[in-house]
């Protein structure tokens, strides 16, 4: 069973707010990933990390910033958030070699 | 541009039906090809494809990759309402990162 986490699962906040979503994982896996979905649409990826100190933007341009300080933990961070930004964040990690991503549970954020 | 796509969309069926779900991928460095399982939350990890032409099976699910044609199917028989959901295919370009297909959403009537 995947061991990978994400805090707060439901978040409600006003324009403006900053906010923190946390992932971690004990997987010890070198790779994670932030996926936005929106209900009923598919996954885009908006950041990765390879590890500690690596982070690349994803495929769809995000206004969220990431860190990698922990190989455990992967936090995405907005400074201003908005009503576009209410979606459905999923991490995820993998492992080395040939592996499959794990998911955690999602943070679903409203911004009113 | 790495690019995966799944046909259909969006698919209709009854109870006990079989169904067949399509994913033809396009990129650089192909190292395995995954399918997922979203039902309300997080995608559930079903099967990952690495050589072509072995068949993984679990249950009434299986799946297939053919690496020459860039594809890979999966099959679910004797359909239940469980079995509502998004099915993903993504692939691992060798490490750099996922690349999703838009999904499948499957319905089953009783």
């Amino acid at each position: 069973e995947a061991d990978i986490y994400q805090t707060p699962r439901y978040l409600v906040i006003g324009t403006g707010k900053k906010i923190t979503l946390e992932c971690s994982q004990t997987m010890g896996h070198d790779k994670m990933y932030w996926y936005q979905q929106d209900p009923g649409m598919e996954l885009h990826l908006i950041h990765y990390s390879y590890g500690v100190n690596s982070t690349e933007k994803g495929d769809l341009s995000s206004e969220s910033t990431v860190s990698r300080i922990r190989t455990e933990h992967f936090p995405l961070t907005l400074e201003s958030a908005r009503p576009s930004h209410t979606s459905q964040y999923l991490c995820a990690s993998s492992g080395a070699g040939v592996d499959t991503q794990y998911f955690g549970p999602g943070t679903r954020l409203t911004v009113l | 541009e790495d690019k995966v796509v799944q046909s259909p969309l969006s698919l209709v069926v009854h109870e006990g039906d079989t169904v067949t779900l399509n994913c033809s991928y396009e990129v650089t460095n192909f190292r395995s090809l995954l399918w997922y399982k979203q039902e309300k939350k997080a995608p559930t990890f079903l099967f990952m494809l690495t050589s072509s032409g072995i068949e993984k099976k679990s249950g009434r699910l299986s799946s297939i990759l053919d690496k020459k044609e860039l594809f890979s199917i999966l099959n679910i028989t004797a359909t239940q309402t469980g079995d509502s959901a998004v099915y993903l295919c993504a692939v691992d370009n060798y490490g750099q990162n996922f690349v999703f297909g838009p999904g499948t959403r499957l319905s089953v009537l009783p």
